[in-house]
């Protein structure tokens, strides 16, 4: 079984420049999650996909956006870019939480995203 | 909202010996507890995971973990260490209620010397 897959692997772009980062989830899995992970800072919760309907977010400004689409993939869009925005974005994906528990997160191997 | 602490940032261990890493947890109601791995450059791999149950969780890798509800605490053990366990570990506690978020802790670097 395929796992989760992110493209591109690396993205370098300058400050003021758009990013768009790909996520596509296990087979099965309806919901998709979005992280950022930037040196010394951990694991910041970004953005939460389930039926093509956001979620949550976590507090990051209104410039990280974000979309599912009908086959449950994902797109992270990151708008006017900072230097700070420079991390490693992890997706995750889970099965719906039907029972009301907390689903199993499989993650991605993470886009390297640069801004020069 | 719920929290976790990972108090080592970094544990340098030899090859063989046995490992604790410490996580503890900040949560009002039964936590959903996950010990994820990443190694240099790479994704979260699940180690194991606590739902409900048996309070010693067995994972991959020869790794296990015991949910303490009195201490608040999710620690992972492996009794015999290989160069290869050498990562960046991550607790995390889930909320539940059909309420995805899980907040992770900031990790601990895990060294492993001849």
């Amino acid at each position: 079984e395929a796992g989760v897959t992110q493209s591109p692997t690396h993205l370098i772009k300058t400050r003021g420049q758009q990013a768009t980062l790909r996520c596509s989830p296990i087979s099965g899995h309806t919901s998709v999650y979005w992280y950022q992970q930037a040196l010394g800072l951990g694991l910041q919760f970004l953005l939460w996909y389930d039926e093509g309907e956001e979620r949550n977010r976590g507090n990051f400004p209104p410039r990280f956006s974000g979309r599912q689409f009908p086959n449950y993939s994902s797109e992270l869009n990151v708008n006017a870019l900072e230097l700070e925005d420079s991390a490693l974005y992890l997706c995750a994906s889970s099965l719906a939480s039907s029972s009301g528990g907390t689903d199993t997160q499989y993650f991605g191997p993470g886009t390297r995203l640069t801004v020069l | 909202a719920q929290s976790v602490t990972q108090p080592d940032i970094h544990i340098t261990v030899s090859e063989g010996a046995s490992l604790e890493l410490r996580c503890n947890y900040s949560y009002g109601a039964t936590p959903y507890l996950f010990w994820y791995v990443q190694s240099p450059g790479q994704g979260l791999q699940l180690l194991l995971k606590y739902f409900s149950g048996d309070t010693l969780v067995q994972g991959i890798k020869g790794f296990e973990a015991e949910f303490k509800r009195s201490q608040s605490s999710f620690n992972l053990r492996k009794p015999s260490v290989h160069w290869s366990d050498a990562a960046e570990y991550f607790c995390a506690v889930g909320a539940g209620g059909g309420y995805q978020k899980v907040t992770f802790g900031t990790g601990t670097k895990l060294q492993v010397i001849p």
